[in-house]
């Protein structure tokens, strides 16, 4: 069964728009991982944060961890076409090795 | 170029028959994964390798399936007397050890049981 839980399922927005996406979790984590999927690329590692950090920043991306709400954030600025995929969260266990993936955030972004 | 592959990209099989694919991680990383994704779904993890010892196994991978990686290197799923249920991408991931180190994904086998 999968630990986290994207929200929303599906999202379509216009290019230049910033997009959010959530993900909730249910046991204790050692970091939280966030993936991009799409047709072209297969599954691309994002960005990591660990449990210990709340907010971390790459590029146009910014991830928040909240632990006692078991919760993640991603927010992609400034969206453009080639945003367009389906995004997860994972999540590792405390052992370190387990990554336990979400269904997913499917993005489509309007040129 | 040096990222994961698998082999084959693609199988069609007949329902009973027997499926082995090949996945040939990074060549310096040690540990290596197995997902199994199904349309609309994220990869579920079956099993996880650090170098030749197979560490930990999904209650996913029943009876049928067996994953080996003999010397450390490249890996083998097989399935055996595959059903239709078993229909999925399998996916393989390779990574550093340590904790949380970010994982690398190969193309994946898309698997098809009629």
């Amino acid at each position: 069964s999968q630990q986290g839980e994207e929200d929303p399922q599906a999202l379509s927005i216009q290019e230049g728009e910033n997009a959010t996406m959530n993900c909730s979790y249910k046991t204790s984590i050692n970091n939280l991982q966030w993936y991009r999927q799409n047709s072209g690329r297969g599954l691309v590692h994002l960005i990591l944060i660990r449990s210990n950090e709340r907010e971390k920043h790459s590029g146009r991306l910014r991830v928040t961890l909240d632990t006692s709400k078991k919760s993640s954030s991603l927010l992609i600025t400034a969206s453009r076409a080639a945003d367009t995929a389906s995004y997860f969260c994972a999540t590792v266990n405390t052992g370190g090795f387990k990554t336990i993936f979400g269904a997913g955030t499917r993005l489509f972004v309007k040129a | 170029d040096t990222g994961v592959s698998q082999d084959p990209r693609h199988k069609i099989t007949k329902r009973g028959q027997n499926v082995t694919f090949r996945c040939d991680p990074i060549s310096e990383h040690n540990r290596l994964y197995w997902y199994r994704q199904t349309l609309g779904q994220g990869p579920e993890f079956l099993t996880y390798f650090q170098n030749e010892a197979q560490l930990e196994k999904s209650r996913l991978l029943s009876d049928r399936f067996s994953a080996e990686r003999p010397k450390g290197s490249f890996s083998t799923l097989e399935i055996q007397r595959t059903e239709q249920g078993d229909s999925a991408m399998y996916l393989c991931a390779s990574s550093l050890e340590g904790i949380g180190n970010e994982q690398f994904f190969g193309p994946g086998t898309r698997l098809t049981v009629l």
